[in-house]
């Protein structure tokens, strides 16, 4: 079962345009994670933010993190062609039978 | 740079024969996870590990799926007999250890099954 639901699946955006997505979960958690993955390839990890912490910035990507609505944004400034991939969030549960579980994903891409 | 190795990178069997998949991950990382990713899905973990020992294989098929990291370094992910819906990426990735620890991925294993 998926605890991550991305929003919106799939995203088209103009060079240059900002690229929000979001991701819901169902339980309790740890951390939450970003990931990209670009076609056909493994996982490259983004972003960490932990359950105590709001917000988190790594050069043009800003995440931030609502855990009273089981929440959390990724926001890509400036697009890139190169920013073309899919993005998953991944979240750790609290409870001692809780695994790492990624969501479904968002298709990004970036117009020319 | 360190990288997550995986082989073999693409593999096509029929239906009902065995298939293995080998992972070897950065050195010095405790925590190696095996998933299975469907095409347009997001990856499913299948089995972890910390060090030798499994931590999780709730979503493995164990009636036909097996794992192992005999010596705690590399492993093995072994499917017998193989099924039509077992065609999927099968992912390989590691972490310095369990817990709020970034997860490098090798570039996966595109399996067919005909």
């Amino acid at each position: 079962s998926q605890q991550g639901e991305e929003d919106p699946q799939a995203l088209s955006i103009q060079e240059g345009e900002n690229a929000t997505m979001n991701c819901s979960y169902k339980t309790s958690i740890n951390n939450l994670q970003w990931y990209r993955q670009n076609s056909g390839r493994g996982l490259v990890h983004l972003i960490l933010i932990r359950s105590n912490e709001r917000e988190k910035h790594s050069g043009r990507l800003r995440v931030t993190l609502d855990t009273s609505k089981k929440s959390s944004s990724l926001l890509i400034t400036a697009s890139r062609a190169a920013d073309t991939a899919s993005y998953f969030c991944a979240t750790d549960g609290r409870s001692s039978a809780s695994k790492i579980i990624f969501g479904s994903g968002t298709r990004l891409s970036i117009r020319p | 740079e360190a990288e997550v190795a995986q082989s073999p990178r693409y593999k096509i069997t029929e239906k009902s024969q065995a298939v293995a998949f080998w992972c070897d991950p950065i050195s010095g990382h405790a925590t190696l996870y095996w998933y299975r990713q469907i095409l347009g899905q997001g990856p499913e973990l299948l089995v972890q590990f910390q060090d030798e020992s499994v931590v999780d294989d709730s979503q493995l098929p164990k009636d036909r799926f097996s794992a192992e990291r005999l010596k705690g370094v590399d492993s093995t992910l072994k499917i017998q007999p193989a099924e039509l819906g077992d065609s999927a990426m099968y992912l390989c990735a590691s972490s310095l250890r369990q817990g709020a620890y970034e997860q490098f991925f090798g570039p996966g294993t595109r399996l067919t099954v005909l």
